[in-house]
This record gives C-alpha cells, structure tokens and sequence, in this order.
C-alpha cells in the first residue's frame, strides 16, 4: 500500500489567495483526520470523518476553513481566503476500525501565505 | 482540560548512547496512550501503543513504559543510532465507552539529534 497521500507537498501563495490541500487515505480505512501542525502548538486536530461523514469540526479555526470527503478514496481541506497565520504543515492522516487501531499519515503540505 | 506535557523539549545525544523521553498525561478517562516518532519532513509513525493494563511494550530498541496511577509514561531508547533524530510525540486517547468522546491529546514532541 502507498500510504495516504497528500498533494501538494509545497504550497506558497499570496494572502488573500485560495488554497486547496488534497489527500488518499488507504483504502479500507474508514476514518480520515486533517491535523495542523506548528512549532508553537504542535499538532491540532482540524476535523475528522468517519464513513465520509464530518463528525467533528470543532478545531476548524474559522469560516475561511472548509473540508469535504465526497468519497472514500478523497478529501480536500480548503482555506478562503487564506492569510499569513495559516502558514503551517497540514497533515491528513487515516485509520482503520477499533480502538487501538494507529493514525496513518501522509507527508504533509507545508503551507507558506506571504 | 485534558493535557499531555513532554520533556525535555529537546535532547542532544551521541550515537551509542541510551535516552529516555518523559511524558505526562491529565487525560481522564484514559484509553490508551501512543507513542509516535516523527522524522523531519515525514508524518508521524506509530512506535508502541499501551493499554490500561499495560506498563511496558517494546518495538526493538524503543521501550515504553506506563504508570497509571501517577499517569507518567516513558520512551527508552537503547545504543542511539542517527536514524533515531527525529520529534517524538506522545498521544493519550481517552475512553470512549465512558463517553469521552474519542479525542486523541497530542504533547507538542521531544526533539532529539543523535550525533557522532
């Protein structure tokens, strides 16, 4: 398996700008997970969704933040406009049924907004 | 609030050597807690994972150890090697059949570098 997989690896963009961050979770997984991470916070969970279903949003920061699952194999995370605060490593991450089971994560998308 | 403390905050060690990581939980009701070891411009892997009834599990020259009465775990890491720079983050999941919610508290990592 390849792993979850996210795209772009790099994103710069000017403030003001949308962005739209991209995962594959592995297939059969049926949670998905967008984490933020930062030197001062660490890593913050975004939103998760389980069986493409939005579950819990609560870490979304604000309205400019959105993110959808049309499907199994798919998720975006968008930011709208985006402002230089967002500058962060975006990470997806996914995870198979039970309790124990581990977060999978993608390499992330270190975002840069100048 | 739930909270998961790290220390040292980073860690400066010469190849060979053993280290041990901290970390501190307030997570009430407590599941499990997750050690991860995140390489520069990676995302975390899973190292060991324990349990309530659980107070060490090892994963080759990685050792972590739980107390659940002083809610204390440790990472022990055994004759260090370069590969072994990296963050590592401790994660405590709470108990969701006594409605927690299933929420993951993240400590913000032990950055250690192994060097010659």
């Amino acid at each position: 398996d390849a792993g979850v997989i996210q795209s772009p690896r790099h994103e710069v963009t000017e403030m003001g700008q949308e962005v739209t961050l991209r995962c594959k979770p592995i297939s059969g997984h049926n949670s998905l997970f967008w984490y933020r991470q930062t030197m001062m916070r660490g890593l913050e969970l975004l939103i998760y969704f389980n069986n493409n279903v939005p579950i819990d949003d609560s870490g979304m920061p604000e309205d400019r933040f959105s993110a959808k699952m049309p499907n199994a194999s798919f998720s975006t995370l968008k930011i709208q406009p985006s402002e230089p605060r967002d500058s962060a490593v975006y990470f997806c991450a996914s995870r198979s049924v039970g309790d124990n089971s581990p977060l999978h994560f993608g390499n992330g998308t270190r975002l840069t907004v100048t | 609030k739930n909270q998961v403390e790290q220390s040292p905050q980073s860690l400066i060690i010469l190849e060979g050597k053993n280290c041990t990581l901290q970390c501190n939980y307030t997570v009430s009701p407590f599941s499990n807690l997750r050690w991860y070891k995140q390489d520069t411009g990676r995302g975390p892997v899973s190292l060991t994972i324990m349990t309530f009834s659980e107070n060490t599990k090892s994963n080759g020259r990685y050792t972590a150890t739980l107390d659940a009465d002083t809610k204390q775990s440790s990472l022990h890491i055994t004759a260090s090697q370069l590969s072994d720079s990296a963050s590592y983050i401790c994660v405590v999941r709470d108990d969701i059949l006594t409605g927690g919610g299933n929420k993951l508290t993240f400590g913000t990592g032990t950055q250690l570098k192994v060097e010659l």
